[in-house]
């Protein structure tokens, strides 16, 4: 299976700010999602990371508060925009392989705490 | 929607006895997989049943699925210590997006 490093694995920020996170890949992936799991919740879709063009937005998630970019088969950026405290959760990138008929593999998470 | 729901949401047990967590959902699939997550950490794939399979083991694991129920169960026998964590199942509805959804997860602790 894949492996993935996501960075940061902990930030906190001030609110107003941005915070871009990284997932990197070890081998070429079609299927790349981000993840949010708000304290004590489970994991909510943020959007599929199409390579080379624009997310595809679950409902509730707007391109000017979580630009995605997806340069390539095996690097994507999540970026928190203009952050409230609201915005206090973890981040978890998720890749597959092929047509969905394996497990997925998440990235170890981006802890983030907005004060 | 097509969330899965988990029963219970916390089980507490001694090692070595089992645990059972049970996972209900509204419409069909393409599959559906259980994973581990240890303090809100990564989550760790477990194990993968396709709609036209009933049962699958892995380790100390067994996985059933009746579609004409839509529900699922994952069974951890013989439980250690280590096993404690939140246990999500996520439902693939197939087509071309592949994503998942996820249940609202049981916390499993098992007491040495």
């Amino acid at each position: 299976s894949a492996v993935i490093s996501q960075k940061p694995s902990r930030d906190i920020c001030q609110r107003g700010t941005s915070l871009t996170i990284q997932c990197q890949v070890d081998s070429q992936v079609t299927m790349m999602f981000w993840y949010r799991q708000q304290p004590g919740q489970s994991l909510t879709l943020i959007a599929t990371a199409n390579q080379g063009s624009e997310a595809t937005y679950e409902s509730g998630f707007v391109i000017d508060k979580f630009p995605i970019s997806r340069p390539n088969l095996t690097f994507s950026t999540l970026t928190v925009s203009n952050m409230s405290p609201e915005d206090s959760s973890i981040y978890l990138c998720s890749v597959t392989l092929l047509s969905g008929n394996y497990g997925y593999t998440f990235g170890s998470g981006t802890r983030l705490t907005v004060v | 929607s097509q969330q899965g729901e988990e029963d219970p949401q916390a089980l507490s047990i001694q090692e070595g006895e089992n645990a059972t967590m049970n996972c209900s959902y509204k419409t069909s699939i393409n599959n559906l997989q259980w994973y581990r997550q240890n303090s809100g950490r990564g989550l760790v794939h477990l194990i993968l049943i396709r709609s036209n399979e009933r049962e699958k083991h892995s380790g100390r694991l067994r996985v059933t699925l009746d579609t004409s129920k839509k529900s699922s169960s994952l069974l951890i026998t013989a439980s250690r210590a280590a096993d404690t964590a939140s246990y999500f199942c996520a439902i693939n509805s197939g087509g071309s997006n592949y994503k998942l959804t996820f249940g609202k997860g049981t916390l499993l602790t098992v007491n040495p």
